[in-house]
């Protein structure tokens, strides 16, 4: 089975600052991962994946993730937030080779942009 | 942009009754999932559809719950007798072939409150 962990439930940044949401998983699969940004009041949102290839990857709004495989990470960085970064922040894994299977989330990262 | 509806976007209802959360996958997706997040904790995999079956389920998804596509376009989960417990938010989301290595989009979330 898969597992997620994010150390950091809770992340305040002060406006324009960068940040950095942690991500480590466990897997004894190769594993697809993903960060999903869940906004107030509204639904996941993707924000970006790693399938394969470049162990680094951008996403929108300026998001960059780099895949560790050694230490098993996934980390979430961004060089400078803005106030509508606000928002919870879930990473995800599936495990690669099986096709469209269920995601097993992190209990998530509350960013807190502080002006 | 296509995108995942899901109806309603809230439902109250006493404990005991029955419920049905509807949703309409993007229209070339193959593959259908339904997650809940109860307030405050991280989202949960309920339970995977493809080609007419259920392809996963997690422990949650006990006998209470069935999920059903009627027709080409929607996919609904449906909730016998409800519980207090299951109050929380349910997520639709779906995903294309394998072709699109497993990447789901989801819904903006039906919350369900069980009084």
């Amino acid at each position: 089975a898969q597992s997620v962990t994010q150390l950091d439930s809770q992340v305040p940044v002060f406006e324009e600052a960068p940040v950095e949401l942690r991500c480590n998983y466990s897997s004894s699969v190769s594993v697809y991962l993903f960060w999903y940004v869940q906004y107030p009041n509204q639904g996941l949102q993707l924000l970006l994946k790693y399938l394969s290839g470049s162990t680094l990857v951008k996403g929108i709004n300026g998001f960059e993730a780099e895949f560790n495989k050694s230490q098993t990470s996934f980390h979430l960085r961004k060089p400078s937030v803005h106030i509508s970064d606000t928002a919870e922040y879930f990473c995800a894994v599936t495990r690669s080779n099986f096709g469209n299977e269920k995601l097993t989330f992190g209990t998530g990262t509350r960013l807190t942009i502080i002006p | 942009e296509p995108e995942v509806t899901q109806t309603p976007s809230h439902q109250v209802t006493q404990m005991g009754q029955e419920v049905i959360l509807r949703c309409v996958p993007i229209s070339n997706h193959l593959y259908f999932y339904w997650y809940r997040q109860i307030l405050g904790q991280k989202v949960e995999f309920l339970v995977s559809f493809y080609n007419n079956e259920i392809s996963e389920k997690s422990e949650i998804f006990d006998d209470q719950f069935s999920v059903e596509r009627p027709d080409g376009s929607n996919f609904t989960l449906k909730i016998r007798s409800t519980k207090l417990e299951d109050s929380a938010m349910y997520f639709c989301a779906s995903s294309e072939d394998q072709g699109a290595l497993g990447t789901q989009y989801f819904g903006p979330g039906t919350r369900l409150l069980v009084l």
